[in-house]
């Protein structure tokens, strides 16, 4: 069974561009998570999407955004990048928002912001 | 909303000798409790986790402890290996499941030959 996929896996921008990072859940998973990991930090929790909808952020700008598709897959942007975030940008998928509690982390997605 | 802190942010050890990391939260609402690792350059995953109304759960090497009164929860590894070398992660939740969760900022273990 695949497991959670990311692409791409490295991406540099500059400051001022967008970045668009993607991710496909494990086959039945229909809650994606977006997380963000910067270099010495934690686990920073970015966005959630369930059934096609968000359900829930955390304490970003709004210039970080996404979305879900009806196939589960989603999309997260970042726009008007700046030199903090730069970082690792996670994607897990769970069974859904009443799973019992695994979450499967994809490889990252590596965002450089020059 | 909920807070996790986590010590050490670094451990190191001797192979063959215990680790113990330790996180307290915040929401006493919070129930769910999963600990995750993280190799070098590799995924998260969920090597342990324990709900609140269990104070020990042991899995093999690994065991993690939970005193819901103090509000903290700790992972012990027994007889550590050097495969065990990784960051290791806790996590809070009130939800009960895998939505929500909260991060501590992560150990860095390392076991020493």
């Amino acid at each position: 069974e695949a497991g959670v996929t990311q692409s791409p896996t490295h991406l540099i921008k500059t400051r001022g561009q967008q970045a668009t990072l993607r991710c496909s859940p494990i086959s039945g998973h229909t809650s994606v998570y977006w997380y963000q990991q910067a270099l010495g930090l934690g686990l920073q929790f970015l966005l959630w999407y369930d059934e096609g909808e968000e359900r829930n952020r955390g304490n970003f700008p709004p210039r970080f955004s996404g979305r879900q598709f009806p196939n589960y897959s989603s999309e997260l942007n970042v726009n008007a990048l700046e030199l903090e975030d730069s970082a690792l940008y996670l994607c897990a998928s769970s069974l859904g928002w009443q799973s019992t509690g695994e979450l499967f982390f994809g490889e990252g997605s590596r965002l450089t912001v020059l | 909303g909920e807070n996790v802190e986590q010590h050490p942010s670094t451990l190191s050890v001797q192979e063959g000798d215990s680790a113990v990391i330790k996180c307290t939260y915040s929401d006493s609402a919070s129930n769910y409790f999963p600990w995750y690792k993280q190799e070098l350059g590799k995924r998260p995953q969920l090597i342990i986790d324990i709900r609140s109304n269990v104070g020990e759960k042991k899995d093999q090497r690994i065991a993690v402890t939970l005193n819901k009164t103090a509000k903290h929860f700790s992972l012990h590894i027994t007889e550590t290996q050097p495969e065990d070398s990784a960051v290791y992660f806790c996590a809070a939740t009130a939800s009960g499941s895998a939505r929500q969760l909260t991060f501590g900022s992560g150990t860095q273990l390392t076991v020493l030959p």
